[in-house]
């Protein structure tokens, strides 16, 4: 299977733990998105990365979570501290080289749940 | 920044009808719109997008039209079928980081 993969697809954790997500994009896309997504609404965008390095992060998002791409190829989203609140699906989408790829594709997600 | 509204928020149509979704956006910058069809669980799947130097695109029995003058595009599905339900989301880019800014999404419920 070529597309984006994401690990774990399911996580449960207890409010205080530390929790890390893994997205492997599709190969050579070179830009890589997360967003949060809760039941009925659209995704949100959390942060962003083109290669290694990342481009922008949410305003809204706090210090407790941080991301990494340090290949340029897969990347990691890290949730420190988790709260109840954090309970949502994370995705990540990636798009194509090229000035004018503007196209995402996305993982099938991480359903995180915080007790 | 950029703002895209869309409606409605639940269109319910007869099976074999048309549906339409519609969408604003606010920054005349922006040359890029796909629309993501997501059916419950699963992830967003991209179904058809649009470049504002198109006016419009076809795919089958889905079609996306762009009036750049007006700032909306919209969504069409003609022969509606059961496997159509799904929340469909539209999204609008065209910045310097390739972000997508979303619509809050449009439940369509295909009645048999």
């Amino acid at each position: 299977d070529t597309g984006v993969s994401q690990d774990p697809r399911h996580k449960i954790t207890k409010r205080g733990q530390n929790v890390t997500f893994r997205c492997d994009p599709i190969s050579e896309h070179n830009r890589l998105y997360w967003y949060r997504q809760t039941l009925g609404q659209g995704p949100e965008f959390l942060t962003y990365f083109q290669n290694e390095a990342q481009l922008e992060k949410s305003r809204l998002l706090s210090d407790r979570f941080s991301a990494e791409r340090p290949k340029g190829s897969f990347s990691t989203l890290e949730i420190q501290r988790t709260e109840q609140g954090d309970s949502a699906m994370y995705l990540c989408a990636s798009s194509p080289k090229g000035l004018f790829s503007y196209e995402q594709y996305f993982g099938p997600g991480t359903r995180l749940t915080v007790t | 920044g950029e703002n895209v509204e869309q409606h409605p928020s639940t269109l319910s149509v007869q099976e074999g009808d048309s549906a339409v979704i519609k969408c604003t956006y606010s920054d005349s910058a922006s040359n890029y719109f796909p629309w993501y069809k997501q059916e419950l669980g699963k992830r967003p799947q991209l179904i058809i997008d649009i470049r504002s130097n198109v006016g419009e695109k076809k795919d089958q029995r889905i079609a996306v039209t762009l009036n750049k003058t007006a700032k909306h595009f919209s969504l069409h599905i003609t022969e509606t079928q059961p496997e159509d339900s799904a929340v469909y989301f539209c999204a609008a880019s065209g910045n310097s980081n390739y972000q997508l800014i979303w619509g809050a999404g449009t439940k369509l419920i295909i009645k048999p």
